[in-house]
């Protein structure tokens, strides 16, 4: 089955910008979804198809994907960022979907 | 508004049976397929089933294959998850979330219901 691989943690620093990366064979030519999860929430779609911004998302928030990485960039990190962010593609081979472990954000 | 709610968690002891339900509504149910998605504590998020908007197909995780299965009433707008033989392990909040328009990513998600496994 596919995995995909995300460091359990970024730091950053407020004002400065946050790259969280999601790790798997040949990613790129796959459609990479991003989620983030406050504490005691739901998750939200925050990017779609490697780099589309859901309607109230705010531009601070973008995504790349290529050869074997894709990548969520915030930028101008706030501390209403801090969440845990999960990327996510459909293994159409088998009709799974498959959620990467997770990435803790920490605003310092 | 577009809203998913579950219901149906609780305390369950290993072996035995629950079924959740996922209710929806401010958008054509039949147009979507819908998922769901476990979390357990302190954990990330998997995978657990998914249903095609017309019920015709469904796929579902290895974790719970043969123990957990995935149905919906159309003409209830509701969505069901049968989990039978439950084990420690598949203590987790139980989110349905549903699949956008090509199916790929989950653009609305329910706020979830727990479910624990202890005897």
């Amino acid at each position: 089955s596919y995995v995909l691989t995300q460091p359990p943690s970024v730091s950053v620093a407020p004002g400065k910008t946050a790259r969280i990366t999601c790790g798997g064979y040949n990613i790129g030519s796959r459609s990479v979804h991003w989620y983030q999860q406050k504490p005691g929430q739901a998750p939200v779609l925050v990017i779609s198809y490697d780099s589309d911004r859901p309607s109230g998302i705010p531009e601070r928030f973008s995504g790349s994907n290529s050869g074997n990485t894709a990548t969520l960039t915030i930028s101008r990190v706030g501390a209403g960022d801090e969440a845990d962010y999960y990327c996510q593609v459909w293994d159409n081979s088998s009709d799974h979907r498959v959620f990467g472990g997770g990435t803790k954000l920490t605003v310092l | 508004q577009v809203q998913l709610v579950e219901s149906g968690g609780g305390v369950v002891q290993p072996g035995r049976s629950l079924r959740l339900s996922c209710a929806a509504s401010g958008f054509t149910f039949t147009s979507y397929g819908i998922h769901w998605v476990r979390q357990a504590p302190g954990k990330g998020l998997e995978w657990v089933a998914v249903i095609w908007y017309d019920g015709s197909n469904k796929y579902s995780a290895d974790s719970v294959k043969g123990r957990f299965t995935i149905s919906r009433d159309n003409s209830k707008n509701t969505l069901y998850l049968q989990m039978n033989s439950l084990r420690a392990e598949d203590t987790a909040v139980y989110y349905c979330a549903r699949g956008d328009k090509n199916g790929d990513a989950f653009d609305i998600w329910g706020q979830g219901t727990m479910v624990t496994v202890s005897s």
